[in-house]
This record gives C-alpha cells, sequence and structure tokens, in this order.
C-alpha cells in the first residue's frame, strides 16, 4: 500500500526537550511538507523540501529543524526554542513535476507539551 | 496577492438535506483548486480538485464543486448529507509560480449533520 506514515501518533513532551516527530513515503515523491494545525485555524506550512538535501522555511519556521538525507524521509524536530508547541502535526508529499501541486497527508501526530 | 476565505467557519445541516460549503479565493496567476476533508485526529483526504479541465468537478462520496471565475468562488455542494460527512472541510488554492507552487488553505468549515 503506497502512502505516508507519521509516528507516534501521540507525542508528550515536557519544557524544554527537544522532539522529533517522524514521516515516511512510499510514493516516491520529490516534494514533502511539514504543517501545523491549531483548533479553529487551517494549516500553516512549517518547512518544505522539493529534493533530497534541500529544504525551505515555511511560514511559522521558528523553533523547528528539519533534514531530508533520503526521499522517503522527511523527519521534524520540535526545539526547545518553539514558545508553544501543542499542536496537531502533520505531512505530507507531492510528485514534483505534479502541474497543480495535490498533496497526499499523513494521518498526523498530535504533540502535548506538559 | 493570493488568498482563500472559507465564508461559514459551521454549517449544521439534517441528515438527507444538501450541503453548501462555500469558497472564495484569490490568485493573481491560473489556480489549482482542492477541497478536502478531515475526520477528528485524522490526515486530510482529498475530495476533488480543479485543474482548468471542467469547471463543474465531481469528486468522492457524492460531492462535487463549481468553478467560478467571474465569481472567484469554488463552493462544495453535496445533495443529500449523510451522518457520515460530518468532519471539517479545508478549500485550498495553489499556484505555480517562479520558484516553485505555492499553496494556501482556508481556515475549514466544520459540518455538523442531524439525525
Amino acid at each position: 500500500d503506497g502512502g505516508i506514515t507519521q509516528s507516534p501518533k501521540y507525542l508528550f513532551r515536557k519544557e524544554g526537550q527537544n522532539v522529533t516527530l517522524s514521516c515516511e513515503q512510499n510514493l516516491n515523491h520529490d516534494a514533502m511538507y511539514w504543517y501545523r494545525q491549531d483548533p479553529g485555524q487551517g494549516l500553516r506550512l512549517i518547512y518544505y523540501s522539493q529534493i533530497v538535501n534541500d529544504f525551505q522555511k515555511g511560514d511559522i519556521a521558528e523553533g523547528y529543524s528539519v533534514s531530508r538525507e533520503k526521499k522517503e524521509s522527511f523527519p521534524l524536530t520540535v526545539t526547545s526554542a518553539q514558545k508553544n508547541p501543542t499542536a496537531f502535526y502533520l505531512c505530507a508529499s507531492s510528485k514534483e513535476r505534479d502541474s497543480y501541486n495535490e498533496q497526499f497527508f499523513g494521518p498526523g501526530t498530535r504533540l502535548t507539551v506538559l | 496577492a493570493q488568498s482563500v476565505t472559507q465564508l461559514d467557519s459551521h454549517v449544521s445541516v439534517s441528515e438527507g438535506t444538501p450541503v453548501l460549503l462555500r469558497c472564495n479565493y484569490s490568485s493573481s496567476y491560473s489556480p489549482s483548486l482542492f477541497w478536502y476533508v478531515q475526520h477528528p485526529n485524522k490526515g486530510l483526504q482529498l475530495l476533488l480538485k480543479y485543474t482548468s479541465a471542467a469547471t463543474l468537478v465531481k469528486g468522492i462520496n457524492g460531492f462535487e464543486a463549481e468553478f467560478k471565475k467571474s465569481e472567484t468562488s469554488f463552493h462544495l455542494t453535496k445533495p443529500s448529507a449523510h451522518m457520515s460527512d460530518a468532519a471539517e472541510y479545508f478549500c485550498v488554492v495553489s499556484d505555480l509560480r517562479t520558484g516553485g507552487f505555492k499553496t494556501i488553505f482556508g481556515a475549514g468549515t466544520r459540518l455538523f449533520v442531524k439525525a
């Protein structure tokens, strides 16, 4: 089955700790994205990557970091510098040469800071 | 400038009655438009997409949307609501610019379906 997996589904973090959220895809997509979703708001782009070993900041990158060492994987680290990290995090991917950028989404990770 | 406005944050309908979720957009380019559905604590699932072919687009689960350029709208409709349609719906606009795509999500419309 082709798709996107995210783990863990739920994650709890103490203040001051860094945590890493996993995102893996087997769709052979070039582009991958991380979004943050807060109640009553749409999705906001944190980081995106159009190709391996390259990534760009989105609209709310402060306090987050990413890597793209493999085409299939795009992990997101939520650092202690992120002031309000409690949110639902969604990973997505799309074909780089897709003429309209249809994005496919993973099931999400809910992060709670204790 | 690019923007997406979902005109209703909440919509409530009775089972078996029509559904209308409204979306207006703004884009300086020729955009692609999408509707996604999200059930609680789940990822987003594509319902349908407009990509400059037919202006009336049919999607999954009986949903459809009509692209109206003169009104800059892309409203989502369904003739008869089902209880399983209760979810959050996102209108999305994406356009291709120098350097890649720019994609913006609407704030979402929560659909309630009453028995």
